[in-house]
């Protein structure tokens, strides 16, 4: 069975730097993307970026870029999210997910097949 | 503003049908890029429900169906039931975005 488990909740001030967490199990986790999705509070979601832990290929929504860094470790089959200086707007649920794809109509299509259960992250001073 | 808009909400009697909608442009549904649905319990992380337009994953009733023609896609869904009631969200790929996976505003279905 395929799991991503997540990192728990953090409380942070503004400033502060943060890493959450996502251990996948049940499947290669090398030889898939895994990325991250916010769900700001009331809000929809926004794909963050997305990174392939055999060889570190990361990949960022332009909106993302700059403000955050996905890594992974393969080793122990996590990826991560991290925040050098958190802001009050940082304040979000965080999803990693798993990204499958196939070969469509002349291109390769994505979508999330697994999602973590999520890790609420809150910044206030 | 999201790259794919849908209705922000949708409501229906149980044993009904409702669809929702999501439309996009040019860079993505209208490229030929395939949507993609999930649903959102309240309280609960996203699973996904329809994949490659029309595609259900294990374990999803075949209630749920989707389709795509032109710069839309649609989900529906057919004898609604209360436990339907949650949030749904499209999602495409856009070719403007640097390799962005992009997803519609989602819409909260309620079951009357």
């Amino acid at each position: 069975e395929v799991q991503l488990v997540q990192s728990g909740a953090e409380v942070k001030k503004p400033g502060e730097s943060l890493k959450i967490s996502c251990k996948g199990s049940g499947y290669s986790f090398t030889n898939y993307w895994i990325g991250w999705v916010r769900q700001m509070p009331g809000k929809g979601l926004e794909w963050m970026g997305i990174i392939y832990p055999g060889d570190s290929d990361t990949r960022y929504s332009p909106s993302f870029q700059g403000q955050v860094t996905i890594s992974a470790d393969k080793s122990i089959s996590t990826a991560y999210l991290q925040w050098s200086s958190l802001k009050a707007s940082d304040t979000a649920m965080y999803y990693c997910v798993s990204q499958n794809y196939y070969y469509g109509s002349g291109t390769y299509e994505y979508y999330f097949d697994y999602w973590g259960q999520g890790t609420l992250v809150t910044v206030s001073s | 503003q999201s790259v794919l808009t849908q209705p922000p909400s949708v409501s229906g009697a149980p044993g009904q049908r409702v669809t929702i909608s999501c439309t996009g442009s040019s860079s993505n549904i209208g490229a030929g890029y395939d949507v993609h649905w999930y649903q959102q319990l309240p309280g609960t992380a996203p699973r996904l429900l329809i994949y490659g337009n029309s595609n259900r994953p294990s374990g999803v009733p075949d209630r749920f169906s989707g389709s795509k023609s032109g710069t839309s896609a649609s989900l529906a869904i057919t004898g609604l039931q209360a436990e339907d009631e949650a949030d749904y969200y499209c999602q495409s790929y856009d070719s403007s975005l640097s390799g962005s996976r992009v997803f519609g505003g989602g819409t909260k279905l309620t079951v009357l």
